[in-house]
Order: structure tokens, then C-alpha cells, then sequence
């Protein structure tokens, strides 16, 4: 079975600082990844995936994620964080093998992002 | 296209009493997921449905059932409400195919005391 882990349950950075959130996976096929933010009352919102290609992809609000295949990592990067990304985010995987009931996307526990000003 | 779009957004059970989180969606998608959020827990997957009369059951389906009479509905049904389903309810939906990229709607927010 495939699980995710994300090690940041609680971060808390100054306005400007730099951010990086990390997520790891288990399986070792082919998966599907992505991020999801969940600003404060709100529902989860897709900020960026990776299906295949250039393992660095570009989501909105200037983040941007590497998948680092040896690794098994998926971290989430932003290189100035601002007030309004304070939220929780959501890393998940879904292992592109497994077909029909199978296929379910996996989510890590979350890590809430505070920003100070 | 409104998305996915859940009813109600709040509600207060007491023990032992029922109701029905509704969720549609209009995109058309085959797959819809029920889930539930506790803190520090992340998401799990209580029961999910890969179309119109077919469900199966998630990570965490006791004391839950669903039906999928219709591709737009898939309501989640609690019968016997119990403090341990004081949780935030998420439906989501999906195309068909292996990417499984899922909307989520906006959420129920249930406390049973």
C-alpha cells in the first residue's frame, strides 16, 4: 500500500522568507502527484501537480514543486512567502498502477503554514 | 460549471440521530469521493463510487453508507451518529482515467454531541 509522509506539521516564517515544505511517498511505480492548499474555512484547491516530464513544475501563487524520483520526495518550494499563504498543505500520490477500485489518491497529514507579518 | 457543491455547510447531530450530507457535481465526472478531515490526520477515504450504481467502500466506512443513483449525485448517509463522526466531510470527483486529479467541494462541517 502506498502511504505519504510529511515530516512539517507547523511551520511558522516571517513575510519574505523562503519556504519549503517536504513530502515523501512510498511506492515505487509510477505516481501521480500533487499539492493541495486549504486556506482557513475553505475547501481543499489543486496548487500544483506532476504527471510526467520535467520533474520541476510550476503551480499557482509562484509556487513550484520538485520530484526527485531516487528520492521519493515531492517537496513544495516558494521563495517569498507572503501573508495570505498562510494555510494548510496537503501533499498526495497516487500510484498510476493500480487501476478501477485501486485507484485512490493518498494524502499525507497536512502542514499548517503560518506567515507573520 | 458550479464544481462540486455539498449541502449543508454546518450542522449539530445528537447521538443516535441520521441525516444525509449531499454532494452533486456538474462536470460530468464518472468518479466521486467522500472523505473526511480530523486534525493532524490529513484525509481519509470513507467511501468512493467509479460511477452510476457502483460504490466501494474507502479507508474508513463503518457507520457511514452511500448510493449513486445518478452520475451528478452521490450523498453520504449517517444512521446512527456517534461523537467519533464529529469531523469536516469532503466530497471530490474525478474524470475517468489513471491521473486521478480530483475537485473538491466545499466542505460539511458536523459535531454530534
Amino acid at each position: 500500500a502506498q502511504s505519504v509522509s510529511q515530516h512539517n506539521h507547523h511551520v511558522i516564517l516571517s513575510e519574505a522568507a523562503s519556504l519549503e515544505l517536504g513530502c515523501n511517498y512510498s511506492y515505487g511505480g509510477t505516481v501521480n502527484l500533487f499539492w493541495y492548499v486549504q486556506y482557513p474555512g475553505q475547501h481543499l484547491q489543486l496548487l500544483l501537480k506532476y504527471f510526467s516530464g520535467d520533474p520541476l513544475v510550476k503551480g499557482i501563487k509562484g509556487f513550484e514543486a520538485e520530484f526527485i524520483k531516487s528520492k521519493f520526495s515531492f517537496n513544495l518550494r516558494k521563495p517569498s512567502v507572503q501573508w495570505s499563504d498562510t494555510a494548510e498543505y496537503f501533499c498526495a500520490v497516487n500510484a498510476e498502477r493500480l487501476t478501477g477500485g485501486g485507484n485512490k489518491l493518498t494524502f499525507g497529514t497536512g502542514t499548517q503554514l503560518k506567515v507573520e507579518l | 460549471n458550479a464544481g462540486v457543491t455539498q449541502t449543508p455547510k454546518f450542522r449539530i447531530l445528537k447521538i443516535g440521530q441520521s441525516m444525509t450530507l449531499q454532494c452533486t457535481q456538474d462536470m460530468n465526472h464518472n468518479y466521486m469521493y467522500w472523505y473526511r478531515q480530523d486534525p493532524g490526520m490529513g484525509l481519509k477515504l470513507i467511501y468512493y463510487s467509479v460511477g452510476a450504481g457502483i460504490t466501494d467502500k474507502g479507508e474508513v466506512p463503518n457507520g457511514y453508507n452511500v448510493s449513486r443513483s445518478t452520475t451528478e449525485d452521490f450523498p453520504l448517509r449517517l444512521e446512527l451518529a456517534a461523537p467519533s463522526q464529529t469531523s469536516v466531510y469532503f466530497c471530490a470527483s474525478r474524470t475517468s482515467g489513471r491521473k486521478n486529479e480530483q475537485y473538491f467541494g466545499p466542505g460539511t462541517r458536523l459535531t454530534v454531541t
